[in-house]
């Protein structure tokens, strides 16, 4: 079974621009949950997705936002990027909400870089 | 608001040494989700268990334990007879399930370092 996949793994963007990161998740798999990363904040939760719906939330502005399609891929957007936004990306899928899930499993992660 | 601290930033012992990470937590919520996850120098995320509050059993699998315990917001994670491949960052985290659109919060993490 292929596990989580991100792609890119690796972007570079300049402030101002957007960025659109994708996450697929495991075969079968109907959540997608979403993660930042950075040295500062730490692990931020941003959204998670169940059925093509946005279930659960972070404290992040709307210039982050997400969305799941009908094969539960995800995809998460940053609009006029910051360079605060340079972090790791990660997402992970679970069959069930993650909160109700007996596991998680988690992509490499998306390094954005913002310059 | 949920809060979830851990205190300890950074833990190193000798293998076979048994070594506890402290979780505690603040929520309002009387129906919540507490989580930890792994972090190995590889920089992948690891699942290792969730916990919903009705559920105080403590957990065992091999050498991992949680003992989950409200009386004082704490749900601690042991590892028994630790090994070099435990080296990792360790994360607790919270979800609050109350309603939609529901936050999840990490604790800063507790990195251990197992020295052979």
């Amino acid at each position: 079974k292929a596990g989580v996949t991100q792609t890119p793994r690796y972007l570079i963007k300049t402030r101002g621009q957007q960025v659109t990161l994708s996450c697929s998740p495991i075969s079968g798999h109907r959540s997608v949950s979403w993660y930042q990363q950075t040295p500062g904040q730490g692990l931020q939760f941003l959204f998670e997705y169940f059925s093509e719906t946005q279930r659960n939330k972070g404290n992040f502005p709307g210039r982050f936002s997400g969305r799941q399609f009908s094969n539960s891929r995800s995809e998460m957007n940053v609009s006029t990027l910051e360079l605060g936004d340079s972090a790791l990306y990660l997402c992970a899928s679970s069959l069930e909400q993650a909160a109700r899930a007996d596991t998680q499993y988690f992509g490499p992660g998306t390094r954005l870089t913002v310059l | 608001a949920q809060k979830v601290t851990q205190a300890q930033t950074e833990i190193s012992v000798v293998e076979k040494e048994d070594v506890t990470l402290d979780c505690v937590y603040e929520t309002r919520d009387t129906t919540y989700y507490l989580f930890w996850y792994k972090q190995p120098p590889s920089g992948e995320l690891v699942f290792l268990i969730r916990r919903n509050s009705f559920d105080e059993q403590n957990e065992i699998s091999g050498r991992y334990s949680w003992n989950f315990q409200k009386s004082t917001s704490s749900f601690n994670f042991t590892i028994t007879a630790s090994q070099v491949v435990d080296s990792a960052v360790y994360f607790c985290a919270l979800s609050e399930a109350g309603g939609n659109n529901n936050d999840m919060r990490f604790g800063a993490g507790t990195r251990l370092t197992v020295k052979p």
